[in-house]
């Protein structure tokens, strides 16, 4: 079965510039949660979609949105790129909206480096 | 103060040996307690969780949490060299979020 997967892999943006980010979550999974990860630091949750409705947002600013289609794949956005978004941008799936471990498994994908110059 | 502490490290042991990696948290609304791995370049996978006090056991991996001090462990019997990635604590806020500590980079050597 195909795991959690984002594109692209790697991007490299302009200050000012705007990013899209893509999530396919694992077949049957219909949550997905987006999280920044800064070198060196955790992971930050920015977003949970479930059923394509914002089921819960992070402290991040109204520069970061996301959105989530009718086949559970998702979108993160975010306008007017600062140095400080550089980072590597996770996507996770999980089969229900609560999260824990065992059936409500959190997956993550492999990320996308986005790279702010 | 962050919600969740953790030595980012490095830590480098000889192959063998017992690790022990830390994290403390100041939330007491945490319940599931998790440990990640994370080699570079990919995403972070779920080693263990647990939701009580007390120890929980996996092959060479034990999870130890103690909620009356806010404190989690992860134990590494006999580390290999396939063991070096770093390892993040997380914690479950509201059922939807995982909260992470900054991640402890483990180099085992040969």
């Amino acid at each position: 079965d195909a795991g959690v997967t984002q594109s692209p892999t790697h991007l490299i943006k302009t200050r000012g510039q705007q990013v899209t980010l893509r999530c396919s979550p694992i077949s049957g999974h219909k949550s997905v949660s987006w999280y920044q990860q800064v070198l060196g630091q955790g992971p930050q949750f920015i977003f949970q979609y479930y059923e394509k409705e914002e089921r819960g947002r992070g402290n991040f600013p109204d520069r970061f949105s996301a959105r989530q289609f009718p086949n559970y794949s998702s979108e993160l956005n975010v306008n007017a790129l600062l140095l400080g978004d550089s980072a590597l941008y996770l996507c996770a799936s999980s089969p229900r909206m609560k999260i824990a471990g065992g059936l409500y498994e959190q997956y993550f994908g492999p990320g996308t480096r986005l790279t702010v110059t | 103060q962050k919600e969740v502490e953790q030595d980012p490290g490095p830590l480098s042991v000889p192959e063998g040996a017992i690790v022990s990696l830390n994290c403390t948290y100041s939330n007491s609304a945490f319940q599931y307690f998790m440990w990640y791995r994370q080699y570079s370049r990919k995403g972070p996978e779920l080693l263990m969780y647990t939701y009580s006090s007390g120890n929980k056991e996996d092959g060479r991996f034990t999870a130890q949490v103690d909620k009356s001090s806010k404190y989690i462990s992860l134990f590494i019997r006999d580390s290999q060299p396939s063991d070096s990635a770093t390892y993040l604590c997380a914690m479950i806020q509201g059922a939807q979020k995982l909260v992470f500590g900054q991640g402890t980079r483990l180099t085992i050597n040969p």
